[in-house]
């Protein structure tokens, strides 16, 4: 079965300063891999997923996800934070089929002047 | 593209009355859909999914119960709320025919129980 641990709960970035969000899946098969965001009292949006292909994938709003299939890994990075990426945000795993996404806990991001 | 509505975005509701949140979705045909649940300061918890009319998967057992009467429908209900049934619920789809569903949130209703 597929585990997302996202091992930071919650991380503070000065606004201008770089991002980036830790994921660490497990599965035994070629993985589909998520990225979602989560304004305060809104549903989730996707921020990019990777499938197949080149392993750096680039999302919206600046975001791009690097998959390492040697660490088990599919960390999140922006070059420079905006206030306006204050935000939850989860990784998620996918397995062929139909089968649900398994989310992580999440990480909160917060982003002072 | 594909929309999903949430009724209603907010509820208040006391414990032991019954529950109904209605999830549609336009855009799409036999979606797969999906019920999770927020608590505060938690995660996700998947509740139920289902991947066509009359189809549903039970992830957690517990007083609610969910319903799929049409291909873009998705209901959560329960017959008598408990306290620790307050939280953010959101439906999801996933879109049927790709290798793995990228999921899609709508954006949510908000359950207090008092």
């Amino acid at each position: 079965a597929q585990s997302v641990t996202q091992p930071d709960i919650h991380i503070t970035v000065s606004e201008g300063a770089s991002l980036e969000l830790r994921c660490n899946y497990s599965y035994g098969a070629t993985p589909y891999l998520f990225w979602y965001v989560q304004s305060p009292g809104q549903g989730l949006q996707l921020l990019l997923k990777y499938f197949s292909g080149d392993t750096l994938v680039q999302g919206i709003k600046g975001f791009e996800a690097e998959f390492k299939r040697s660490q088990s890994s599919f960390n999140l990075r922006k070059p420079s934070v905006h206030w306006s990426d204050a935000a939850e945000y989860f990784c998620a795993v996918g397995a062929m089929g139909n089968t649900p996404l398994v989310f992580g806990k999440g990480t909160r991001l917060s982003v002072i002047a | 593209s594909q929309t999903i509505h949430q009724w209603p975005a907010t509820l208040v509701q006391p414990v032991g009355s019954p529950l109904s949140l209605e999830c549609t979705v336009e855009g799409t045909s036999n979606p797969n859909l999906y019920w999770y649940r927020q608590a505060a300061g938690r995660g996700l918890q998947l509740l139920f999914y289902s991947v066509g009319i009359g189809q549903i998967s039970s992830e957690v057992p517990q007083n609610l119960s969910a319903s799929r009467p049409q291909d873009r429908q998705f209901i959560l209900s329960s017959k008598k709320l408990l306290l620790s049934d307050s939280g953010f619920y959101l439906c999801a789809l996933g879109l049927a025919g790709t290798r793995t569903d990228t999921q899609y949130f709508g954006p949510g209703t908000r359950l207090t129980v008092l």
